[in-house]
């Protein structure tokens, strides 16, 4: 069966300092990943969404980025973090073959301070 | 206009009544519907996809009308454990998979 990883669960970051983010997924091949940001009280955004190895597309600006090193492997990363920054980010996979569901991870939380 | 409005609640109920969410979403296009559940500071969880004749699992049955473009979820006898938030999901059509959230519906079941 398939399951997706993230870590850290929880992060406490200074403004402006970087951030990494890793998202792994285990019993598939060559998923489509998404990175989604949830605020307190919000609905989700999606931030950054993957098709394949090296391919990325975003959908909002910011100061974020997003890469995919390894099929199964999608890093969520920011060079200086701002307050706004703050929130529930998570990553979800979703099969070639079944492109109408995704599936979650545990999520990481992020505070800046 | 928000592309996917729910109620955001929330609903007080007792243990075995029966509740029902609403849905609203915008783009006409869409052909792909979902709940997922939430709970409080984890993960959403997808709960079920909702076709177009309507489907039913075990306490839960999702209806959708396309004509009003309108997706409910029905819980009968509630229980404790469905206490969540509800998150109403729609794609939208055109190019990937693009699942628009919406801002969910929170449910608190007492005894």
């Amino acid at each position: 069966s398939q399951t997706i990883h993230q870590w850290p669960a929880t992060l406490v970051q200074p403004v402006g300092s970087p951030l990494s983010l890793e998202c792994t997924v285990e019993g598939t091949s060559n998923p489509n990943l998404y990175w989604y940001r949830q605020a307190a009280g919000r609905g989700l955004q999606l931030l950054f969404y993957s098709v394949g190895i090296g391919q990325i597309s975003s959908e909002v600006p910011q100061n974020l980025s997003a890469s995919r090193p390894q099929d199964r492997q999608f890093i969520l990363s920011s060079k200086k973090l701002l307050l706004s920054d703050s929130g529930f980010y998570l990553c979800a996979w979703e099969g070639k073959d079944r492109t109408d569901t995704q599936y979650f991870g545990p999520g990481t939380r992020l505070t800046v301070l | 206009r928000k592309e996917v409005e729910q109620d955001p609640g929330p609903f007080n109920v007792p243990e075995g009544a029966t509740v029902a969410f609403n849905c609203t979403y915008s783009n006409s296009a869409s052909q792909s519907f979902f709940w997922y559940r939430q709970d409080c500071r984890k993960e959403p969880k997808l709960l079920m996809s909702v076709y177009s004749s309507g489907n039913e699992d075990g306490r839960f049955t999702a209806q959708l009308n396309r004509a009003s473009q309108y997706i409910s979820l029905l819980i009968r006898d509630s229980k404790l454990s469905d206490s969540a938030t509800y998150l109403c999901v729609v794609n939208r059509a055109g190019g990937y998979n693009k699942l628009i959230f919406g801002a969910g519906t929170r449910l608190a079941v007492h005894p």
